[in-house]
């Protein structure tokens, strides 16, 4: 199973200040289609996770342009360029390239 | 818009079996190419992929689970469910159920599921 790393695993940030956030797999995302399949989720206080980027830099619908995805291979890196109070909350990597799906365990940003 | 809502259970004792179900809107089962998931958040970990079910009735479920875990699709319903048999402390979680084209993209709210004596 594909293991996946986030660092750090809680992030004090200051409003209006950019925030970034690891995430390193255990193994290459490059899936045999060419596609790497690496998407970031966020989970405000009290939510459900919610899509906020999918195939490493794609922005899900909704998703505020200030989020930004990048990377290759084994190595992730999920952006904020300037922290909103609404972007308090847990991130989470995950893949779908390889069986079984796996997660992040999760980075806690807070103001 | 998708939406998901999860109905079941939230309180199970040792070695009973748990069943969940899903019920979308906004998307008909039948007709997307997605499959349909269930994933858990146990306290303090991360999330952990169960399995998922195409329309057709056919599964992939994770490697951990699958000796006790059955889902199944009722299209006419638009509903999918889960069936994890013989739970123990170790199942509590809250219980999502999510669209899955690759990747889960729509959530349900989530359904905490405890498993005490």
């Amino acid at each position: 199973e594909i293991v996946m790393t986030q660092i750090p695993l809680s992030s004090p940030v200051t409003l209006g200040q950019p925030a970034s956030i690891s995430c390193r797999s255990s193994q290459s995302l490059v899936h045999s289609d060419g596609t790497t399949y690496l998407n970031w989720l966020q989970q405000r206080p009290g939510q459900s996770p919610r899509l906020l980027i999918y195939k490493v830099s794609n922005r899900f619908s909704g998703v505020p342009d200030r989020f930004t995805g990048s990377g290759a291979g084994t190595d992730f890196t999920l952006q904020i360029s300037r922290v909103e109070p609404e972007d308090v909350g847990v991130y989470y990597c995950m893949q779908a390239t390889h069986f079984p799906q796996t997660f992040g365990q999760g980075t806690k940003l807070e103001i | 818009q998708v939406h998901l809502q999860e109905s079941g259970p939230k309180l199970l004792r040792p070695s009973e079996t748990l069943s969940l179900t899903c019920t979308v809107s906004g998307d008909s089962l039948i007709s997307t190419v997605f499959y349909w998931a269930w994933v858990r958040l146990p306290p303090g970990k991360g999330p952990q992929w169960v399995g998922s079910v195409f329309h057709s009735g056919s599964t992939y479920y994770h490697p951990s689970l699958e000796s006790r875990l059955s889902m199944s699709i009722d299209t006419s319903k638009n509903q999918f469910s889960l069936t994890l048999r013989s739970v123990t402390a170790a199942d509590t979680a809250v219980y999502y159920c999510a669209r899955d084209p690759g990747g889960v993209d729509f959530w349900g709210q989530g359904i905490l599921v405890t498993v005490s004596s």
